[in-house]
């Protein structure tokens, strides 16, 4: 009964592949997220959806476009992998309204190396 | 532009020991203010949560604090316990998704 789950925990993948990264919450939440960790364990913000639309989409590479096939998924795909997309990804949830965002909740990650 | 900013970025306390970490933000015009926990190789658990309107949270040995004004939070840990030893993140949300300071690394001795 994991609230936020992500698939798969590791990824290992030579650059210039192609990959996915899948992420399910059961919560009833209509707002989902993407974060990265960096090597210095900085988290940052990347995407952000509300009812399967974009709202924000921060300094991204165009190369990393996520899909939201309905309001409990979230996938992220990632074109040309790159040495620098290695990172963990944390997919998050989070109920929308009106003033602001409410109290998020994260997946365990996908711990993505690039060779 | 939002930053937020951990101190210290480590700490090292011998069991029992209450401990402060701080966590400061530029912009005051946050919506709610998130306190995770991360263990190593581990995602991020929800500690506490404060919204804007709101002084103080508590949940057992945790207290959170919130001071908007002055752009300032601390997590109060009572009697520190080895099992406490993590990653403390410390992350403000507003009208865009958290924004998340570096952290305070924590390692409780025995």
């Amino acid at each position: 009964d994991t609230a936020v789950s992500q698939t798969p925990k590791y990824l290992v993948t030579q650059m210039g592949n192609d990959k996915s990264i899948k992420c399910e919450q059961n919560l009833g939440h209509d707002t989902m997220y993407w974060y990265k960790q960096d090597s210095k364990k900085f988290l940052k913000i990347m995407f952000s959806y509300n009812n399967k639309e974009l709202i924000i989409n921060e300094t991204v590479p165009n190369r990393f476009s996520p899909k939201s096939p309905d309001k409990a998924h979230l996938n992220l795909h990632i074109n040309s992998l790159e040495l620098g997309d290695s990172a963990v990804y944390f997919c998050a949830s989070s109920r929308s309204t009106s003033g602001g965002y409410n109290e998020q909740f994260f997946g365990p990650g996908t711990r993505l190396t690039v060779l | 532009k939002q930053e937020v900013t951990q101190i210290p970025a480590a700490l090292s306390v011998p069991e029992g020991e209450n401990l402060v970490l701080n966590c400061s933000f530029t912009d005051s015009a946050i919506y709610n203010l998130q306190w995770f926990r991360q263990d190593p190789g581990k995602g991020l658990t929800s500690l506490l949560l404060i919204q804007s309107s709101q002084r103080e949270q508590t949940s057992g040995r945790l207290n959170a604090s919130l001071d908007k004004s002055s752009g300032r939070s601390t997590l109060y840990i009572a009697a520190s316990q080895p099992g406490d030893s993590a990653t403390y993140l410390c992350a403000v949300g507003g009208n865009t998704p958290l924004v998340f300071g570096k952290g305070t690394r924590l390692s409780v001795i025995a």
